[in-house]
């Protein structure tokens, strides 16, 4: 059964550390997405690659935060330095969008990430 | 204002009853609309997708008024399996391609 693997699942640093999240999308997809939920803000979208090229991070703060995709089997999230502002729970998802796509995402389970 | 706009709730409904849900989207390019699921603690999971003219799945009617730029999502006899979150997506499609997720509308069926 394909999926999107998150790790960690859950991670619990110091305000200042630097925190990475891995996402291994499912095969064949073109497409990942990084979002952030929390209570006030909803689903947050943060980065966006097709073919492993970045789209759009316009929604991501870019002095501490940077999303890569080495290969198409690995995608990164990073924040440096972390800060208590960034707990919130953080999705990766992948799908397969064409001209004509059905446009369903395949969210991995999530990032709990609390920063103290 | 928001892109996408939804009542956040809670819709408190005993079992069987019919609930409806509206969303509204302020991008008059979004061309791809959809209802996502989400249960406590979970990801997000695509429930339907939204055609033009309107569609079914089973307990499910999903309709789109692009004039008036709002999707709905309806709910008959409802399960206690239902209660769950409800996101509305719109995707644009042109350009970017992305989604982008209301923020979602708690629903809870009570027996």
């Amino acid at each position: 059964d394909a999926r999107v693997t998150q790790t960690p699942r859950h991670k619990v640093t110091e305000m200042g550390q630097e925190v990475t999240m891995r996402c291994q999308p499912i095969l064949g997809h073109n497409t990942v997405f990084w979002y952030r939920q929390t209570m006030m803000q909803g689903l947050e979208l943060l980065a966006y690659f097709r073919n492993r090229a970045p789209l759009d991070d316009s929604g991501m703060p870019k002095d501490r935060f940077s999303a890569e995709m080495p290969d198409a089997t690995l995608a990164t999230l990073k924040i440096q330095p972390s800060e208590p502002r960034d707990s919130a729970v953080y999705f990766c998802a992948s799908g397969l969008v064409t001209g004509v796509g059905t446009g369903e995402l395949f969210f991995g389970e999530g990032s709990r990430l609390t920063v103290l | 204002r928001k892109e996408v706009e939804q009542d956040p709730g809670p819709f408190n409904v005993p079992e069987g009853a019919t609930v409806a849900f509206n969303c509204t989207y302020s991008n008059s390019a979004s061309q791809s609309f959809f209802w996502y699921r989400q249960d406590c603690r979970k990801e997000p999971k695509l429930l339907m997708s939204v055609y033009s003219s309107g569609n079914e799945d089973g307990r499910f009617t999903a309709q789109l008024n692009r004039a008036s730029q709002y999707i709905s999502l309806l709910i008959r006899d409802s399960k206690l399996s239902d209660s769950a979150t409800y996101l509305c997506v719109v995707r644009e499609d042109t350009g970017r391609r992305a989604l982008t997720f209301g923020s979602g509308t708690r629903l809870q069926v009570q027996p």
